[in-house]
């Protein structure tokens, strides 16, 4: 089945401990790309990958980095966590510039 | 960047009934995305458009890159469309950079 993986899928930690999202896809998707959402604030764009080894800033990149060095994953890395990085995150995978995006199930992070 | 507006920010309907969701941008674009976010949580992508209009059983959206305006119709409503429509844009010089509406939340009732 073609899908978006995300692990974990709920994450209480405290502030300044370092912790990584994963993000793995099964359709050979070039393009990948993090999102965070907030209540009242929507979908914002964290960093984006246009193919192993690329990666480029988003909207809202500060405090997170990234990584591609496969084709199939794509983690989120949070350094040194604060509370203000409490959100939702989605991960989304698509073929080059096809229309069609598809999303991960979300992973809700709460950094106390 | 890229400031993307839509209206209603909240909507109820009756099934059955013709709805309409508007999203307007401010700067070109070369792409316009419009998702759909279930009561769980998920997101799926529901059209892609860079000019004109495009059709998916009940659901209908067009765009007018003139105006810099889009909308989401769905026709005859039902209560298992109630969920989260979002509108999202690719500017013209943001490569593949998406800028997203704070979304529209739709409930159908039966």
């Amino acid at each position: 089945e073609a899908q978006v993986t995300q692990n974990p899928r709920y994450l209480i930690t405290v502030t300044g401990k370092k912790l990584t999202v994963t993000c793995s896809q099964n359709m050979n998707h070039e393009y990948m790309s993090w999102y965070r959402q907030d209540p009242g604030l929507g979908l914002r764009q964290i960093y984006y990958s246009m193919n192993v080894e690329v990666t480029d800033k988003g909207d809202v990149p500060e405090g997170y980095k990234v990584s591609r060095k496969e084709k199939r994953n794509f983690p989120l890395i949070l350094e040194s966590p604060s509370p203000n990085q409490t959100s939702l995150y989605f991960c989304a995978s698509s073929l080059g510039g096809s229309p069609e995006q598809f999303f991960g199930p979300g992973t809700r992070l709460t950094v106390l | 960047k890229n400031e993307v507006e839509q209206s209603p920010q909240n909507l109820t309907a009756q099934e059955g009934e013709f709805i309409t969701i508007n999203c307007s941008y401010s700067v070109g674009i070369s792409a316009l995305h419009w998702l759909q976010q279930h009561p769980g949580g998920g997101i799926v992508s529901l059209f892609m458009l860079s000019s004109g209009k495009k059709k998916h059983g009940r659901l209908i959206a067009t765009i007018n890159i003139q105006e810099k305006h889009s909308s989401l119709h769905i026709t005859a409503s039902h209560p298992r469309d109630s969920a989260v429509y979002i509108c999202a844009v690719r500017g013209i010089n943001s490569g593949y950079a998406l800028n997203f509406g704070k979304g529209t939340s739709l409930l159908v009732t039966p």
